[in-house]
């Protein structure tokens, strides 16, 4: 069966420090990985997606970037965090029938 | 571009109420249409979905008809649980994209 695992669960960051989310996907190959952004009380937004390997589409310009180092790895990253970055990650993969996969989600606090 | 609107929540329904949550959309094409539930401190979980026009998604009582001509895909449920309390979040996949599009989310509480 295919499965997404994102960690942390949890994560309570500094002012400018580094981050790195992760997200892996078991059951499936070569699948469209994406990550989406939901701040508090809002909708989702999507900052990246991926059809491959070293191929990644960003959505809008911001302070993260993402890289796809294996086939059904894909993660998110910041070289220096800011306050506006806090809010939930969601890692997900699309399915051949169209809709999206996602995993449980990361809480990200930066202060 | 492609986009999603749904109405602004929060609902707050009685249990065994009627439940109506609306979506608009607009999209040049076919979309595929969805709609997804996200339970507090959950990811999104698919709760049903639409390809066509005047498909009919269904599950755990859910229903949404792709309306084309109203460019609509409203979710209903005849008789709200208060376990159904949670955020529905409505989304496109444009034809020929492989992105999906959200909706910016209605928050369902029910109460006993």
């Amino acid at each position: 069966s295919q499965t997404i695992h994102q960690w942390p669960a949890t994560l309570v960051q500094p002012v400018g420090s580094p981050l790195s989310l992760e997200c892996t996907v078991e059951g499936t190959s070569n699948p469209n990985l994406y990550w989406y952004r939901q701040a508090a009380g809002r909708g989702l937004q999507l900052l990246f997606y991926s059809v491959g390997i070293g191929q990644i589409s960003s959505e809008v310009p911001q302070n993260l970037s993402a890289s796809r180092p294996q086939d059904r790895q894909f993660i998110l990253s910041s070289k220096k965090l800011l306050l506006s970055d806090s809010g939930f990650y969601l890692c997900a993969f699309g399915r051949r029938a169209g809709e999206l996969f996602f995993g449980e989600g990361s809480r990200l606090t930066v202060l | 571009g492609n986009s999603v609107t749904q109405m602004e929540g929060p609902v707050t329904l009685s249990e065994e109420a009627f439940l109506t949550i609306n979506c608009t959309y607009t999209a040049t094409g076919y979309p595929s249409l969805f709609w997804y539930v996200q339970y507090p401190g959950e990811g999104l979980q698919l709760l049903l979905k639409a390809t066509k026009a005047d498909d009919k998604g269904s599950n755990k009582g859910f229903e949404a008809t792709y309306r084309k001509e109203t460019t609509s895909f409203h979710l209903e449920k005849g008789s709200v649980q208060v376990s159904d309390s949670a955020v529905y979040f409505c989304a496109l996949r444009g034809q020929g994209y492989n992105k999906l599009i959200f909706g910016a989310g209605t928050r369902l509480a029910v109460h006993p």
